[in-house]
């Protein structure tokens, strides 16, 4: 199985750049999270879907946008990309409230 | 506000010794308490979870310890080997229709030969 799938792994964007993170999972999770991991911050919450077609903020929403485009997918947009949100990008999936959540692989983004 | 402490930021180990994690919360409606283990350049992955209604949970060569009181829990690792050194993540959730986490800063552990 392939779990909770993040595309792009890398990206280098100029200030004011837009772009959309890609999350997929294949494990019929109902729920699923964006966090961003910062050196000596651990991870925070940006936004989570609670359901298919649910969207809620997090601890850190601004600056970006997110979609549930169907159960499977998620994604989260940056319209103008700024420095401060250089950082790593990881979606999570979990089947229902407090249990297990798993986590894609990352998406490493620098804004220059 | 940081809403979940852990300590300390870095730790090295002998193989074969014990490694010891602290995790601090403040927010009293948080009920459930996993930690994760993230190697570099992955994800995090679930190590082992406790719920408020026990002191302690083991799981092989890992142990979580609760204290409801002080509002503290704690990891440990025995045995400690070299494939553990990894960096720690402690963190808590509560009530509601979904898994919201909130992390610790997190512990990068080092095990020795």
């Amino acid at each position: 199985n392939a779990g909770v799938t993040q595309t792009p792994k890398f990206q280098v964007l100029k200030t004011g750049q837009s772009m959309t993170l890609q999350c997929a999972q294949d494990m019929n999770h109902n729920s699923m999270y964006w966090y961003r991991q910062d050196p000596g911050m651990g991870l925070r919450l940006i936004y989570y879907s609670a359901s298919e077609g649910t969207t809620d903020k997090g601890e850190v929403p601004n600056g970006y946008n997110v979609s549930r485009l169907n159960k499977r997918e998620f994604s989260l947009r940056l319209e103008s990309a700024a420095p401060s949100q250089t950082s790593v990008y990881f979606c999570a999936s979990t089947l229902d409230r407090n249990t297990e959540a798993f986590f894609g692989q990352g998406t490493r983004l620098t804004v220059v | 506000q940081q809403q979940v402490k852990q300590s300390p930021q870095s730790l090295i180990v002998q193989k074969g010794g014990i490694s010891i994690i602290n995790c601090a919360y403040e927010n009293t409606a948080f009920d459930y308490f996993p930690w994760y283990q993230q190697f570099p350049g992955k994800g995090p992955a679930l190590l082992i979870a406790i719920r408020p209604d026990v002191s302690e949970k083991k799981e092989g060569r890992f142990t979580i310890s609760f204290n409801k009181s002080a509002k503290q829990f704690s990891l440990h690792i025995m045995d400690s080997q070299p494939g553990d050194s990894a960096t720690y993540f402690c963190a808590a959730s509560k009530a509601g229709t979904a898994s919201k986490l909130t992390f610790g800063t997190g512990t990068r552990l080092q095990v020795t030969l």
